[in-house]
């Protein structure tokens, strides 16, 4: 699987989005980005995916370039529960594994 | 509808010493995944069965962990015996056999692990 860089924190305050950027140079054709995120001490949550075009659920939206080389999520207003590490991966959607990174840890604030 | 469960919670053990974790999947998934994951890293994917059969066991330590899936459903994790490295949060996690590329997999609280 392409290997994905993130920055490793970012902070934002509540009610302003949050736009987390994650680069993905090496992305094949047929690989998916996906973003989970983890909150502390809990184990992670999946909250969105996409392949090639713009995605949209109820946690968040997903903008991945025409090029496919790197994607953004967008917490569009965030909140204090928030605050979690972000982890962006790519995936080929066999049956092959999720590799995450250290991914970006967010810090909303008052 | 439920969702992953894990025992125990935390667990603290001596070197050498020997430790299981199990792990009860969300009910209908066919995929259960074992990570391990040190602090301040992301998960790593330790094993991955589908159904009773194991799809990835690439990065298990096979000297020491073993995984079994009896029946497809629950599933424990043995570390025998234990070294101070195996110091981490344990997460069992689960998914539905998704197509088109979709694979969200649905984790549980994990069990956290010091080896003294």
């Amino acid at each position: 699987d392409a290997k994905t860089t993130q920055p490793t924190s970012m902070d934002c305050a509540e009610g302003r989005a949050a736009n987390l950027p994650c680069n993905h140079s090496t992305i094949s054709g047929n690989e998916y980005v996906y973003w989970y995120r983890q909150i502390h001490s809990q184990g992670p949550q999946y909250i969105i995916h996409g392949l090639k075009n713009n995605e949209t659920n109820e946690m968040a939206s997903l903008i991945i370039t025409e090029d496919r080389k790197s994607s953004t999520l967008i917490l569009p207003h965030a909140t204090l529960r928030d605050t979690a590490v972000y982890y962006c991966i790519v995936y080929t959607g066999t049956a092959s594994k999720l590799t995450f990174g250290t991914g970006t840890r967010l810090q909303v604030t008052l | 509808e439920a969702g992953v469960a894990q025992s125990p919670r935390y667990k603290i053990i001596e070197k050498r010493q020997s430790v299981a974790f199990w792990c009860n999947p969300i009910s209908g998934h066919a995929t259960l995944y074992w990570y391990q994951q040190i602090l301040g890293q992301g998960p790593k994917l330790l094993i991955q069965f589908q159904n009773n059969g194991v799809v990835d066991d690439s990065q298990l330590p096979k000297d020491r962990f073993s995984a079994e899936r009896l029946k497809g459903v629950d599933s424990t994790l043995k570390i025998q015996p234990a070294k101070l490295e195996d110091s981490a949060v344990y997460l069992c996690a689960s998914s539905s056999l998704g197509g088109g590329g979709y694979n969200e997999q649905f984790f549980g609280p994990g069990t956290r692990l010091t080896v003294l």
